[in-house]
């Protein structure tokens, strides 16, 4: 079945520091891939996403592309802020699955002034 | 436009109670999902109805778990008799009829305790 591993957290960086929160599936096919953020007290906000290999997902200043030979998304931004601060989630849908997404386990991201 | 909303925002109970959820999409979606977090691990699919029908119900963990979507409108989520391992953040999520596949919008969920 599909999966997603996420690195571990919890992260924690200074204000304008270079992140990147590494995500690698498991799927059969083409998935599409997301990532998706938690801020306190909200639901989960979509926040960039890649339906193809090589394709790039970008938004906020944070960029994902999508590496089928590795089997990996993973999440960078080069300047983190305060505000980023929030729990960010991989995430796949399959080619078959109705729509229903596979999530990893969450990274908890802190930012510091 | 209101987003997904979902109630209680909290809730604590005590095993072998009752507890019902409840999720309002946003106005005109079709498409409906359930899913959990357990004790900061990863969310999981619980089920996805398209109206009123369940078009998938693969993730219910049990038969202690029972999911509503009467009207095709806002849905109900029972767990009967809860168990300690059923705490967890349940998240509601809507998109778009049609393609399954439209973005999906979720809550903020609900925290269920059960003690």
């Amino acid at each position: 079945g599909n999966s997603v591993t996420q690195m571990e957290g919890p992260v924690t960086l200074s204000e304008e520091a270079f992140l990147t929160i590494n995500c690698t599936y498991t799927a059969t096919g083409y998935p599409s891939l997301f990532w998706y953020v938690q801020y306190p007290g909200e639901g989960l906000q979509l926040l960039l996403k890649a339906t193809k290999a090589d394709d790039k997902g970008s938004n906020k200043g944070f960029e994902a592309t999508y590496r089928k030979e590795t089997t990996s998304f993973h999440l960078e931004k080069g300047s983190v802020q305060v505000s980023d601060s929030a729990v960010y989630f991989c995430a796949l849908r399959g080619g078959t699955s109705y729509g229903k997404l596979t999530f990893g386990q969450g990274t908890i991201l802190t930012v510091h002034p | 436009e209101a987003g997904v909303t979902q109630f209680p925002s909290h809730s604590v109970i005590e095993k072998g109670q009752t507890v019902t959820l409840r999720c309002d999409p946003i106005s005109g979606h079709d498409n409906l999902y359930w899913y959990r977090r357990v004790m900061g691990k990863e969310i999981k699919f619980l089920l996805h109805f398209v109206k009123e029908s369940k078009q998938d119900e693969s993730g219910m963990p049990n038969n202690r778990f029972l999911a509503e979507r009467t009207g095709g409108t806002y849905s109900t989520l029972k767990v009967q008799p809860a168990e300690l391992e059923d705490s967890g953040v349940y998240f509601c999520a809507s998109s778009q009829p049609g393609r399954s596949y439209n973005e999906q919008f979720f809550g903020p969920g609900t925290r269920l305790t059960v003690l």
